[in-house]
Parts: structure tokens; C-alpha cells; sequence
């Protein structure tokens, strides 16, 4: 049904791995976005894409490390993560233009351990 | 940052009623988006609205553009158990070039049969 698809779904982790966490959007889209969602907090904005290049870095730790080689694939390069890093990871896409609506993946449940 | 404030907060309420709930800005938004999020899943689209004043419906849910731009409305009507979930609203204030949405805090639907 959803034409954003994450991989994969759930990744647990210890704080030394690396680990990537992709995005694929089917929707002819030409911006992505990725979220970090913790329990009783809203959405945090982590990084905008738009036609492949970075238009926004909200303030996230450098062991999160974007990747968008195209305007349907959106890595997160994972390394040396804390506990407190550990929720629900949302990619989104948008047209990139006039209109706002985003459409998010299933999300990646992280578990940092 | 920015958040736009949604309330309730949380709502109990009985199979078969109506619901409503709303988010407020001081500042004008040009875009409103509500979205639905089941346990583990991402926010699914609802309905957007574009206009002041606007009122558009899905099925049993129903949103309205509020004439200042500084608020939003939705309602459900004859509430069914898969009505379930965390609401969100989210607003983009129209600035050109800037894709990134201001979300609220969520208004979590509890339905008892």
C-alpha cells in the first residue's frame, strides 16, 4: 500500500556496530526526509533532502550520517550510538515543489544495547 | 523549535460516538496536514487542506482550514475500533523552498466496544 518502503524493520544494535538503514520511495518524488520518533515525544526532523542535495541538518549528532545518492533512495549510516538513540526511525518523501504532504515509510524500530 | 499545540492530548471514548479534536498556532500556516499512526507503523496522510476555510472529507472524517490559519479541526463521526491511534496534525508555513513540516504532539484515540 505505502510507496515508501524502510529496511529493515527492526535492528538492534550494540553501541560499537555499524549499521545503515535504508529508504526507497516508488512515488516519483523529488525530496526525502528522515525522523526520529522516541516514546512521548513528537516527530524530530533529523535531515531534508531536496533533488539529492542536504537543505537541512537539524542539529544531529555525527554518528547519524545521511546518504542520498538518488531522488527514491535515503540511507542513515548508523555508528557508535547511545542507548537514548534507541526509537522508531521514519523516512518520508514529498514532491519537492508546491505541494507539502509527506508520505512516510513503516519505519525502523532501533534498539541500541 | 516550532510545534503547533494539539489537544486533547488523550481521548476515551465509547464505539459509536463522535470525536473531535483540534491544533492551534500563534503563527499562520498555509498547509495543514492530519495524519494517522498505528502502534509501529508510520503516520499515514488523512487529509490535507490548502485553503482557509477549507472543509474536506475522507469517509467518516472530516477537516476544516481554520479562517485564520492559525488552527485546525478534525472530527470523526460514529467512531469504529479500527479508529484507534495517535492522531497528528502538521502545518508548513509556505516559505518557499523550505520542505520541512511543524508537527503537533499527537492526540492518542482509545475506543472502548
Amino acid at each position: 500500500e505505502t510507496g515508501v518502503t524502510q529496511t529493515p524493520r527492526h535492528l538492534v544494535m550494540g553501541m560499537t556496530n555499524k549499521k545503515s538503514l535504508k529508504c526507497e520511495q516508488h512515488l516519483g518524488h523529488n525530496a526525502m526526509y528522515w525522523y526520529k520518533q522516541s516514546a512521548k515525544k513528537p516527530l524530530e526532523l533529523m535531515f531534508v533532502y531536496n533533488f539529492k542535495e542536504q537543505t537541512e541538518n537539524n542539529s544531529v549528532p555525527s554518528r547519524f550520517s545521511p546518504e542520498c545518492p538518488n531522488s527514491s533512495h535515503l540511507f542513515l549510516h548508523l555508528h557508535t550510538l547511545q542507548p537514548e538513540d534507541s526509537a522508531l526511525y521514519l523516512c518520508a518523501s514529498s514532491q519537492g515543489l508546491q505541494l507539502y504532504e509527506q508520505y512516510f515509510g513503516p519505519g525502523t524500530r532501533l534498539t541500541v544495547t | 523549535g516550532q510545534q503547533l499545540n494539539q489537544s486533547p492530548q488523550s481521548m476515551f471514548i465509547q464505539e459509536g460516538e463522535d470525536v473531535s479534536m483540534n491544533c492551534t498556532s500563534s503563527s499562520i500556516f498555509n498547509t495543514w496536514l492530519w495524519y494517522k499512526q498505528d502502534p509501529g507503523e508510520g503516520p499515514v496522510l488523512l487529509i490535507a487542506l490548502y485553503k482557509a476555510g477549507e472543509l474536506t472529507s475522507n469517509g467518516r472524517l472530516t477537516a476544516q482550514f481554520g479562517i485564520t490559519r492559525k488552527d485546525s479541526f478534525l472530527n470523526i463521526s460514529a467512531s469504529i475500533p479500527s479508529d484507534v491511534g495517535i492522531y497528528f496534525c502538521a502545518g508548513h508555513q509556505g516559505i518557499q523552498g523550505a520542505q520541512k513540516l511543524v508537527f503537533g504532539q499527537g492526540t492518542r484515540l482509545t475506543i472502548n466496544p
